[in-house]
């Protein structure tokens, strides 16, 4: 089984709409990422959380929301959905003792029409 | 604040020829430099690190760096290309303080010709 699974894997949805993207990790890691990736732009941060009670946005967290529900699960949100948030995102943990590297999910693809 | 250039946006090459994909870094003190390698539909694996020590970095899958700190450079290289390494790569950056944050460059995809 993947250690870091996200859910759905695609999502079509309309603009305005309220996302959900899930992110859950067995690997017991207390930091936890979300990124979207664009082409041409590689992977940027939206938010991160070190622990549960630790919420910190990233280089591009407007439009954008975040929910630590458990050491594992760690979801984003989009409240009104629009058509510039169609992107791949991608869901990461990290170890404090494995300093800077990062294991990634599958990435959840979503297109707001 | 550190950023990642990755120069190549696409690359092509023919299959058993070598590879070399070029990564420079902006960072004022010693930098924890990564690749990641995107195959289609999966996330990224890590191809290989380099924190200190032995500028030539071995990777998995055949790979290697080198970190070249008069270029601020860490180019990712391999010998012999295989089909299978069709996929996008990303150089990374770590900055030497809390938080393990890294750093990406805007990828480059790599095609490989039959």
């Amino acid at each position: 089984d993947a250690d870091v699974t996200q859910t759905p894997r695609n999502r079509i949805t309309k603009t305005g709409k309220r996302i959900m993207l899930e992110c859950s990790q067995t690997k017991g890691h207390d930091r936890m990422y979300w990124y979207r990736q664009d082409p041409g732009l590689g992977l940027r941060l939206i938010y991160y959380s070190f622990d549960v009670k630790d919420i910190n946005k990233g280089e591009i967290s407007d439009g954008y929301s975040v929910s630590r529900q458990a050491q594992a699960k760690f979801s984003l949100s989009l409240e009104s959905a629009i058509p510039n948030q169609t992107a791949l995102y991608f869901c990461a943990t990290s170890d404090p003792g494995l300093v800077h590297e990062q294991f990634f999910g599958p990435g959840t693809r979503l297109t707001v029409l | 604040a550190q950023s990642v250039t990755q120069p190549d946006i696409h690359i092509t090459v023919s299959e058993g020829a070598s590879l070399e994909l070029r990564c420079n870094y902006s960072y004022g003190a010693t930098p924890y430099l990564f690749w990641y390698v995107q195959s289609p539909g999966q996330g990224l694996q890590l191809l290989l690190k380099y924190f200190s020590g032995d500028t030539l970095v071995q990777g998995i899958k055949g790979f290697e760096a080198e970190f070249k700190r008069s270029q601020s450079s860490f180019n990712l290289r391999k010998p012999s290309v295989h089909w299978s390494d069709a996929a996008e790569y990303f150089c990374a950056v770590g900055a030497n303080n809390a938080g393990n944050m890294l750093t990406f460059g805007g990828g480059t995809r790599l095609m490989v010709k039959p």
